[in-house]
């Protein structure tokens, strides 16, 4: 069984940083991209971001809302994709979800994990 | 605003055929297959259609996709009180290099 277990989530002042990290089980981690996406209170889903696999050098693409302020890694051998959030605002408030893509290009989202929270306030 | 547009709220009584339309573009749509998510309330979404038309292993059959040109759409048949949740649709898109969600329909089921 697939299991992204996100962690990392919590309260932070704007300005602040936070990394938020996914365990991840049930398949071989390396293979598939990873992405974030968040859903702030009360609204939809919004992409984050996604990272490559090791095949694909590790490339990652963001989202232009947080281009600049996040960055999305992966360690393949501890089977975990971690999402470091710098200069964070308020409008950063939100659900974030670890999720699981195929890795091909244009590849949707397959498996969610149940999320962590990160609130933004002073 | 969201990329792919979706109406905001559908509603039927049991047993009724609904539809859930998400217009795109070229660059999303027009180009990349499109998945479905549900999210019931208080929880994570989950995929119920991959690749346009796939349904994963335990989503009924009820649940159906399908996508022409720019436009994709998710018919659930057979409508049942569990069915009540928020319904996102989504594409890569090509031009922004990342992945569009529409802004998601409230399904009611009255």
């Amino acid at each position: 069984e697939v299991q992204l277990v996100e962690s990392g989530g919590g309260l932070v002042q704007p300005g602040g940083s936070l990394r938020l990290s996914c365990a991840a089980s049930g398949f071989t981690f390396s293979d598939p991209y990873m992405d974030w996406v968040r859903q702030a209170p009360g609204k939809g889903l919004e992409w984050v971001g996604r990272i490559r696999n090791k095949g694909n050098s590790y490339t990652a693409e963001y989202a232009a809302s947080v281009q600049g302020r996040f960055t999305i890694s992966r360690d393949d051998s501890k089977n975990s994709v971690y999402l470091q959030m710098n200069s964070l605002n308020t409008e950063d408030t939100a659900v974030y979800y670890c999720a699981r893509a195929p890795s091909y290009y244009a590849s949707g989202i397959i498996d969610w994990g149940q999320g962590t929270l990160v609130t933004v306030s002073s | 605003q969201s990329v792919l547009t979706q109406p905001p709220s559908v509603s039927g009584t049991p047993g009724q055929r609904v539809t859930i339309s998400c217009s795109g573009s070229s660059s999303n749509i027009g180009s990349n297959t499109v998945n479905w998510y549900q999210q019931l309330p208080g929880t994570a979404p989950k995929v119920l259609i991959y690749s346009n038309n796939q349904r994963p292993s335990g989503v009924p059959d009820r649940f159906s996709g399908s996508k022409s040109g720019t436009s994709a759409s998710l018919a659930i048949s057979g409508l049942q009180s569990e069915d009540e949740a928020d319904y996102y649709c989504a594409a890569w898109d090509d031009s922004l290099n990342g992945m569009v969600f529409g802004g998601g329909t409230k399904v009611t089921v009255l």
